[in-house]
Order: structure tokens, then C-alpha cells, then sequence
């Protein structure tokens, strides 16, 4: 069972370019989570998704960032005109049934570094 | 707003001391979690706590949950390199978010 897969794992991106990064959940996982971590800081929540569905996009900012779960495919996390402080390295996570949604045992993938030139 | 803070932030130890990382939380939350991250590496979970007084051990460390005071510990007992990484605590909101500690920077030395 492979993990939670996330690609690309380094992203080099020119200010006003878009960024796609890529979640493919654990085999079995019906909810993928949406991370951020600064150098140096701990991780911050983005977005909460299930197929098809966004459940909570409390840490989204409103402007640039959006992310989807479609039916078929991968988590995709966008983010339009980047600029250097979107920088950063994000996370995503997956986790599988309700009861472990109830214990929100989130697995996490190896993340995408994203530079921002 | 929950808050986790996670002291110290930096520790820096010789091989075979002990020492304890201290996770402190600001609302009600039945639910904790520690990961560590090596550098430029994922998170792997460690322990999961989910209810008051649990304590969980695996090898030399040990982590604990008291929930009525809001904290939680990693200790660390003879340490050595090869646990030098980045350690992090993060509470369950009950909701659907981890908030994360700020992390502690762990580097042990011979």
C-alpha cells in the first residue's frame, strides 16, 4: 500500500506564474488535508477536502490559492500569479474512515518545495 | 484561537542525557499528536495520545497527555544522534485541523 504520494517534489516557479501541485491519497483515503510550512515554522492548515467536496477552507488565502478534489484523479492545490512569499513548503495528508477521521490519524506525504524566483 | 506552543525551541544535548520537550495548548482537546521531521523530509508519526493520562513509549522516548492542564510531554531519555531532528506536537481540534507547535529543533552531540 503506498503511501500518500505528492508531486512535484521541488517546484521552481517565476512570480506571476501558476503552481500545481499534485495529492494522491493513501488507497482507501477519502479525506486529504492541505498543509503550509515556512522555513522554520511549524505546519499551518490550508484546506480540508473530500471527493469532490470542500469541507473546510479556513486556512486558504481568499485571493490566489484553490484546491480541489475531483472524483477521479488527484488532490490538485493551485496557486495563480505566485509571489515570493508563497515560498514554502506544502503537505498534504490523508486520512481513511470516519472512526479515523474521529481520531484524525492524518498520514502525510513528503511534500512539495516551492520556490518562488 | 487554539495556540500550540512547544518548548524549548532549540535543544542541543550530548549523548546519554535526558531531557523533555514540553507541548502546551490553549483550548480543550482530548487528542495530541507528535510527529518528527528530519530536514527537508516529510513528518512521521510518533505517538498518539486521545485520552487523559495516556503515556506511550517507543524506545527511548516516551510521551504523556494531561489534558485538565492542557500539556504534553516528550522525554527523551539517553539520547543519541541519531534522534537529532525536528520534533513536532499538534492538537486535534475535534473538528477537522491539526493546529502544530512551533516544533523543537532537537540536535544531539557526542
Amino acid at each position: 500500500n503506498a503511501g500518500v504520494m505528492q508531486n512535484p517534489r521541488h517546484l521552481v516557479r517565476r512570480r506571476g506564474q501558476e503552481a500545481r501541485l499534485r495529492c494522491s491519497p493513501m488507497k482507501g483515503h477519502s479525506h486529504v488535508y492541505w498543509y503550509r510550512q515556512l522555513p522554520e515554522e511549524g505546519l499551518k492548515f490550508m484546506v480540508y477536502l473530500q471527493k469532490e467536496n470542500i469541507i473546510d477552507e479556513s486556512g486558504m488565502p481568499k485571493e490566489r490559492f484553490s484546491a480541489e478534489f475531483p472524483k477521479e484523479g488527484p488532490s490538485i492545490l493551485r496557486i495563480q500569479q505566485v509571489v515570493r512569499g508563497d515560498s514554502a513548503a506544502y503537505f498534504c495528508a490523508s486520512s481513511p474512515d470516519l472512526q479515523q477521521v474521529a481520531k484524525n490519524i492524518q498520514y502525510f506525504g513528503a511534500g512539495t518545495r516551492l520556490s518562488v524566483l | 484561537e487554539l495556540k500550540v506552543e512547544q518548548n524549548p525551541l532549540f535543544l542541543s544535548m550530548q549523548e546519554g542525557k535526558n531531557y523533555t520537550i514540553y507541548c502546551n495548548y490553549s483550548t480543550t482537546s482530548d487528542r495530541l499528536y507528535w510527529y518528527r521531521q528530519d530536514p527537508g523530509k516529510s513528518l512521521e508519526s510518533l505517538f498518539v495520545l486521545l485520552s487523559n493520562g495516556a503515556v506511550k513509549q517507543e524506545g527511548r522516548l516516551m510521551a504523556s497527555l494531561d489534558t485538565k492542564a492542557r500539556l504534553s510531554t516528550l522525554h527523551i531519555t539517553a539520547a543519541v544522534h541519531d534522534l537529532s531532528a525536528t520534533y513536532f506536537c499538534a492538537v486535534d481540534t475535534n473538528t477537522d485541523k491539526l493546529i502544530f507547535g512551533t516544533g523543537t529543533r532537537l540536535q544531539v552531540f557526542p
